[in-house]
């Protein structure tokens, strides 16, 4: 157990629809990190946020928001689904923003049919 | 922007024989450096990090990486493969520090063991 928990393990959903990706961050870690693993594209950095402020983005649809709560978990909400956004989406946490290396969650696989 | 290149996507040794992935970065500043391992079905898992302290790191399970900037090469050794090592391999840019993007992932080399 990594100590990054992420909710649901497993989703399918029809296209169109939308569906929250959940995400606790290590114990003390205030940075969290999206990313989007597919086989065509590798892994591709989504959006990071820091204390509950959105700090980076990276290769994030317009579809697809997240946001950090005060407690610092996180949320990646994903809407008008396609059969591309089919992939497994981690999370990460850091203690701070520095490049000292992330913890990552097992990940959310989704799957759109 | 920073970068990473894997340089092979699939590796195969055999078991007891070292293993090699090589790894080239571009950076325009001073870079940290990870490898992070994924098992199937599983998620991602920091082996070593470089982080502009010694150039030869070690990490866990035997693993170590070379950090050489004249080359901009980090690539990722072992002595001796073991069947458990099967798994896809990622090198790792960062350049979090100077304001860029968070980590930037090559696109992996899958390490097969064979018995």
């Amino acid at each position: 157990d990594s100590g990054v928990t992420q909710t649901p393990k497993h989703l399918i959903t029809a296209t169109g629809q939308r569906v929250t990706l959940r995400c606790s961050p290590r114990s003390g870690d205030l940075s969290v990190y999206w990313y989007q693993q597919s086989l065509d594209q590798g892994l591709q950095f989504l959006i990071q946020y820091y204390n509950g402020e959105e700090r980076a983005k990276g290769n994030i649809l317009e579809r697809f928001s997240a946001q950090q709560f005060p407690d610092l978990h996180s949320e990646l909400n994903l809407s008008s689904l396609e059969l591309g956004d089919s992939a497994l989406y981690f999370c990460a946490s850091s203690v701070g923003t520095g490049g000292y290396g992330y913890t990552f969650g097992s990940g959310t696989r989704l799957t759109v049919v | 922007a920073q970068s990473v290149t894997q340089l092979d996507s699939h590796v195969s040794v055999s078991e007891g024989t070292p293993v090699l992935l090589r790894c080239n970065y571009s950076s325009s500043y001073s870079p940290s450096l990870f490898w992070y391992v994924q098992h199937p079905n599983k998620g991602l898992q920091l082996l070593l990090k470089y982080t502009s302290a010694a150039t030869l790191v070690k990490g866990i399970n035997g693993f170590e990486a070379e950090f050489k900037k004249s080359e901009t090469s980090f690539h990722l050794t072992k002595p001796s493969a073991h069947m458990s090592d099967a798994a896809e391999y990622f090198c790792v840019v960062s350049e979090e520090n100077s304001g860029n993007t968070p980590l930037v992932f090559g696109k992996g080399t899958r390490l097969s063991v064979i018995a």
